[in-house]
């Protein structure tokens, strides 16, 4: 089982709708979640972090993590053409002290 | 969040060459990673680098084929070694955030094995 599993899409969206993105994990004891946007041939950007259950909001993203449910998602809002890019799911296991990557879902806003 | 300059941007080697890709960051950092990112593929962990120790390697990967070099806390080398075609992909570097370890990316190295 990996430690980290998105849907690998492609997931199509029309423009201004909203986009949302899963992640499932399977360590209890991650602590640490982070969403991050891939331009096609650009490395990794963080856009996302949280820690905590609950929702967290910043401008059109909002993370969402459910710790009992070892589910984290990503909204975003008012979905643009410039938000088209592979979305990767993160979780930062502190026991084992690196990084786990999903495969990455693959986003399509349309105009 | 830390920048991180990572060279070369791309590269085309003839195979059974060895390439040397360099990360410099701006700040002092405990842990730097050396991922791997094939086309269409998410990230794979190739080695953690520590100032001080030698890399940790993850399962599949060998010093070997991979050495890192970590001599300071802003900088270190992954050596791509007797490459192959099947080495052809994407290099990236990150290190870790100063707070709530986030990790950050160099602009990667696209390498082509020919």
């Amino acid at each position: 089982q990996k430690e980290v599993e998105q849907n690998s899409g492609p997931l199509s969206v029309p423009e201004g709708a909203i986009a949302s993105l899963n992640c499932t994990y399977s360590d209890r004891v991650s602590q640490s979640f982070f969403w991050y946007r891939q331009y096609s041939g650009k490395s990794p950007e963080l856009i996302m972090s949280i820690y905590s259950n609950g929702d967290k909001e910043d401008g059109r993203f909002t993370a969402q993590l459910n710790k009992a449910s070892q589910y984290v998602s990503l909204l975003i809002r008012d979905s643009q053409p410039s938000d088209s890019a592979t979305y990767l799911c993160a979780v930062f296991l502190y026991n084992f002290n690196k990084f786990y990557f999903g495969s990455g879902t693959k986003l399509n806003v349309k105009p | 969040s830390a920048v991180i300059s990572q060279k070369p941007s791309r590269d085309i080697c003839q195979r059974g060459t060895s390439l040397t890709i360099q990360c410099q960051v701006d700040s002092q950092v405990t842990m730097m990673f050396w991922y791997r990112q094939q086309p269409g593929q998410s990230l794979t962990l190739i080695a953690t680098a520590n100032q001080g120790s030698e890399a940790t390697y993850e399962s599949g990967f060998v010093i070997d084929k991979f050495p890192i070099s970590r001599p300071n806390l802003t900088f270190s080398t992954l050596t791509v070694s007797n490459m192959s075609p099947e080495d052809s992909s994407i290099y990236l570097c990150s290190v870790e955030g100063r707070t709530n370890t986030e990790a950050f990316f160099g602009q990667g190295t696209r390498l082509t094995v020919v």
